[in-house]
């Protein structure tokens, strides 16, 4: 099946600093999503990016799926940035998400 | 809308013991799976269904039953359980149509295998 693989798995910023979180992938693929798990465990959808780029305030998402990876950008980071972010890619011609292991977040005041 | 529903939030069972995890949406969804989440790792698709009377296995079915009779429900049903199936269960639903759209997700129920 589809390999995932997300960099850095720890990241540590000050509040106001800027990121890059990467996703690569191994397959061809109809879709992706970016997740952002808070501190309470709770799974919020950032993005639904197959391709392109998309933007929702202070958060962008870029998906090049001919090249299989995409970039989840944040900037001016926030404490309550502080969580896990997970990508999921959909494989074409399955009907299922794989997640990778995720990035943990921590924004510090 | 309440969105994706789970109950129970937490559960403690006993080796061998049954249960049923609930779940719930109530967009329409046609789109509907179960993912476990272990300590430190991502999650992993445990069941799935993409309409009422249509389920297929994901990467860890084993010791997992599922059935979906209505569009809104989606049960998960532990047999037997196991210490190694203590996690927590997330329940998520979407449209479907070829590609998955934005993933909603519900609470999660914590569960312990004693």
């Amino acid at each position: 099946g589809i390999q995932v693989e997300q960099s850095p798995p720890d990241l540590i910023l000050q509040e106001g600093a800027n990121s890059t979180l990467r996703c690569n992938f191994s397959d061809s693929v109809n879709n992706l999503q970016w997740f952002h798990q808070n501190p309470w465990g709770q799974l919020i959808n950032l993005f639904y990016i197959p391709s392109g780029t998309k933007q929702n305030g202070r958060l962008s998402a870029t998906t090049v799926a001919t090249e299989r990876y995409s970039l989840l950008y944040i900037s001016s980071s926030q404490t309550t940035d502080s969580g896990v972010y997970f990508c999921a890619p959909q494989a074409t011609g399955f009907q299922k998400l794989v997640f990778g292991t995720g990035t943990r977040l921590l924004v510090s005041p | 809308n309440a969105g994706v529903t789970q109950t129970p939030k937490f559960q403690v069972l006993k080796t061998g013991q049954s249960m049923t995890l609930q779940c719930a949406q109530d967009m329409n969804h046609e789109y509907m799976s179960w993912y476990r989440q272990d300590p430190g790792m991502g999650l992993r698709l445990i069941h799935y269904s993409v309409g009422a009377g249509i389920t297929d296995q994901g990467e860890v079915p084993n010791g997992y039953n599922v059935s979906r009779s209505t569009t809104e429900d989606f049960p998960l049903r532990l047999l037997s359980a196991a210490p190694s199936q203590t996690s927590v269960y997330f329940c998520a639903s979407s449209y479907e149509g070829g590609a998955l759209e934005t993933q909603y997700f519900g609470p999660g129920t914590r569960l312990l295998v004693l």
